[in-house]
């Protein structure tokens, strides 16, 4: 498996609900971010978590780092059909660039 | 304020020939990142700059070059294209090198190679 693999692959849930998307890595690292794509547009950094912090918040967003298990989770409180869209994990695994994750892709049913 | 921009949005290019992306980073920002996304893949780090010097280097194919000029800007050379070179690629930008925390995405460039 490769650095910063998301999962689920898919996920669909109904509006209102909570979404919960999870993300391994494999090595060390400094830092995690979250990414969102809509479909094949940009990149939006949605939150950075560091190697000493155990869960982060943003909004309706939270995340959770545990180090000890090489792993992420993004949680989405309150889902709205915005959110439809592909998430992203990434590392810092290289000096300058950042190791992406497969993707999750979220569908939020109206 | 003022994001990172990218030229052309989108490009379409036949097998062979040669494509130049162009990015133009966030003012003041003095590195830049390359990543390139293939349909339904994750970003891949291609190569990036750091005050005009190449600074790392990822998934590049050697048919691809990229340099960063005086004004920071940077420019994605590609030639002798393939089909499979189709895909988004992305240009980042951050102030000062190993800056992976703060790196400012543009908004990508559609490559179609038919």
């Amino acid at each position: 498996s490769q650095q910063g693999e998301e999962d689920p692959q898919a996920l669909s849930i109904q509006e209102g609900e909570n979404a919960t998307m999870n993300c391994s890595y494999k090595t060390s690292i400094n830092n995690l971010q979250w990414y969102r794509q809509n479909s094949g547009r940009g990149l939006v950094h949605l939150i950075l978590i560091r190697s000493n912090e155990r869960e982060k918040h943003s909004g309706r967003l939270r995340v959770t780092l545990d180090t000890s298990k090489k792993s992420s989770s993004l949680l989405i409180t309150a889902s709205r059909a915005a959110d439809t869209a592909s998430y992203f994990c990434a590392t810092d695994a290289k000096a300058d660039g950042l190791t992406f994750g497969k993707g999750t892709h979220l569908i939020i049913q109206p | 304020a003022a994001g990172v921009i990218q030229s052309p949005r989108h490009l379409i290019k036949e097998k062979r020939e040669t494509a130049t992306l162009k990015c133009y980073p966030i003012p003041r920002h003095d590195t830049v990142y390359w990543y390139q996304q293939g349909p339904g893949q994750d970003p891949q780090f291609l190569i990036s700059f750091y005050e005009k010097m190449q600074s790392d280097k990822g998934s590049i194919p050697d048919r691809f070059s990229a340099q960063q000029f005086s004004d920071y800007h940077s420019e994605l050379n590609m030639s002798s294209l393939e089909l499979g070179d189709s895909a988004l690629y992305f240009c980042a930008s951050s102030l000062g090198e190993n800056r992976v925390d703060e790196q400012y995405f543009g908004p990508g460039t559609r490559l179609t190679v038919t």
